[in-house]
């Protein structure tokens, strides 16, 4: 069974400041996807990553897929409000199945 | 196109009642998946179809959840009989293609059952 465990699961911060997600496995993924969702929404993508080592940036946002396309980071440089949602971590197989992480809900105070 | 459209938004029955929720994924799109929602789970993968045929049910929780794709424009999961525990959000999504592509989700469905 393939799991993802994204951490940390909560994450409340000061404006301003820079914050790391990790979305990790013990499975090999095709590729490994970003969302964001917001209040009352459906999650909305973000990025996909294919490439072992691949890092892409998304203004403010980085996102980088482990060597092994195991695991994938998300790192954001001084956090604003609007950040503030629930960021899921969501590998793909070549099967066509997309599993999720459990989220990191995030809270960016002024 | 609209987006994928869920049906109803919200919608709250009596324990062992029959719920059916509804999909209606984006033209042209051959994967549909349906999730469940909740706190303490996260978003579980129940089923997903591939061109209107069922790929993968081992998300499913147990008998009394099943789902159909009866053509490429709709699909349906049913709950007969409901329980309390059954209740989240349920979405659906679709996309196109296997190549790392984009699931687009739909708004969801609320359910409860008391």
């Amino acid at each position: 069974t393939q799991l993802l465990e994204q951490s940390p699961q909560f994450l409340s911060i000061q404006e301003g400041e820079n914050l790391t997600v990790y979305c990790n496995s013990s499975s090999v993924f095709s590729s490994l996807q970003w969302y964001r969702q917001e209040p009352g929404e459906g999650p909305v993508l973000l990025v996909t990553v294919v490439t072992g080592g691949e890092v892409k940036k998304l203004k403010r946002l980085t996102f980088q897929f482990g060597d092994a396309r195991k695991d994938s980071s998300l790192h954001i440089t001084a956090a604003q409000p609007g950040d503030t949602g629930l960021y899921l971590c969501a590998g793909a197989n070549q099967g066509g199945k997309l599993i999720f992480g459990q989220g990191t809900e995030l809270s960016v105070k002024p | 196109d609209a987006g994928v459209i869920q049906s109803p938004r919200h919608e709250v029955t009596e324990m062992g009642q029959e719920v059916t929720l509804r999909c209606k994924p984006i033209s042209g799109h051959d994967y549909l998946f349906w999730y469940r929602q909740t706190m303490m789970r996260g978003l579980e993968l129940l089923i997903y179809f591939n061109n209107n045929v069922p790929i993968d049910d081992s998300g499913m929780p147990e008998d009394r959840f099943s789902a159909k794709m009866p053509n490429a424009s709709f699909s349906t999961l049913k709950i007969q009989p409901s329980e309390p525990r059954d209740s989240a959000v349920y979405f659906c999504a679709s996309s196109f293609g296997t190549r790392n592509t984009e699931a687009f989700f739909g708004q969801g469905t609320r359910l409860t059952v008391v």
